[in-house]
């Protein structure tokens, strides 16, 4: 069964505005991955987080991570129309395990 | 990093005939996998492509409608067999280079239409 549960499903933002999404698991993890995919095309890796860690930036993209409330939050600052994409989560567990994908978020930014 | 590739992009094809999709690494990496993304839909782990044996398969998917291969380090196929239009989707191969870090990596996909 898949880990992730991201949320909201769909976002819709104006160019400019700050873009949050969330993502909650279930159990223990080792890692917690963001991706984005354009439409139809592969996943671009964006940030990985580990269970030690809070929180990680990367240009316009902040991460944290709660271990005690299983959940992981991406923030985008001053979205871009090139934004547009869907973010996926996804975690794997001690061991080298692969990755689970949660559903995706659908983000889109109007210019 | 690993920048993977695959081959083909795309394809359309008949029911009942079988697709093989070639994944190249640019680099050894310690683990291979096959994931399958149907439309609209997340992805969803099909198997890790274990370099000098047999790959494991998640609950749901077989050997012998998802035939794997991975010869070496860097370089893994999965045969989707006896197509139905239910397997059009797209699959997707990733990697990483293990050492407890995980990041990992994906090819571009291939995108498949069984009519």
């Amino acid at each position: 069964s898949q880990q992730g549960e991201e949320d909201p499903q769909a976002l819709s933002i104006q160019e400019g505005e700050n873009a949050t999404m969330n993502c909650s698991y279930k159990t223990s993890i080792n890692n917690l991955q963001w991706y984005r995919q354009n439409s139809g095309r592969g996943l671009v890796h964006l940030i990985l987080i580990r269970s030690n860690e809070r929180e990680k930036h990367s240009g316009r993209l902040r991460v944290t991570l709660d271990t005690s409330k299983k959940s992981s939050s991406l923030l985008i600052t001053a979205s871009r129309a090139a934004d547009t994409a869907s973010y996926f989560c996804a975690t794997d567990a001690p061991g080298n395990t692969p990755l689970v994908f949660g559903k995706g978020t659908r983000l889109s930014v109007i210019a | 990093s690993a920048v993977i590739s695959q081959k083909p992009s795309r394809d359309i094809c008949q029911r009942g005939t079988s697709l093989t999709i070639q994944c190249q690494v640019d680099s050894q990496v310690t683990m291979m996998f096959w994931y399958r993304q149907q439309p609209g839909q997340s992805l969803t782990l099909i198997a890790t492509a274990n370099q000098g044996s047999e790959a494991t398969y998640e609950s749901g998917f077989v050997i012998d409608k998802f035939p794997i291969s991975r010869p070496n380090l860097t370089f893994s196929t999965l045969t989707v067999s006896n197509m139905s239009p239910e397997d059009s989707s797209i699959y997707l191969c990733s990697a990483n280079k293990g050492g407890g870090y995980n990041e990992q990596f994906f090819g571009p996909g291939t995108r498949l239409t069984v009519l």
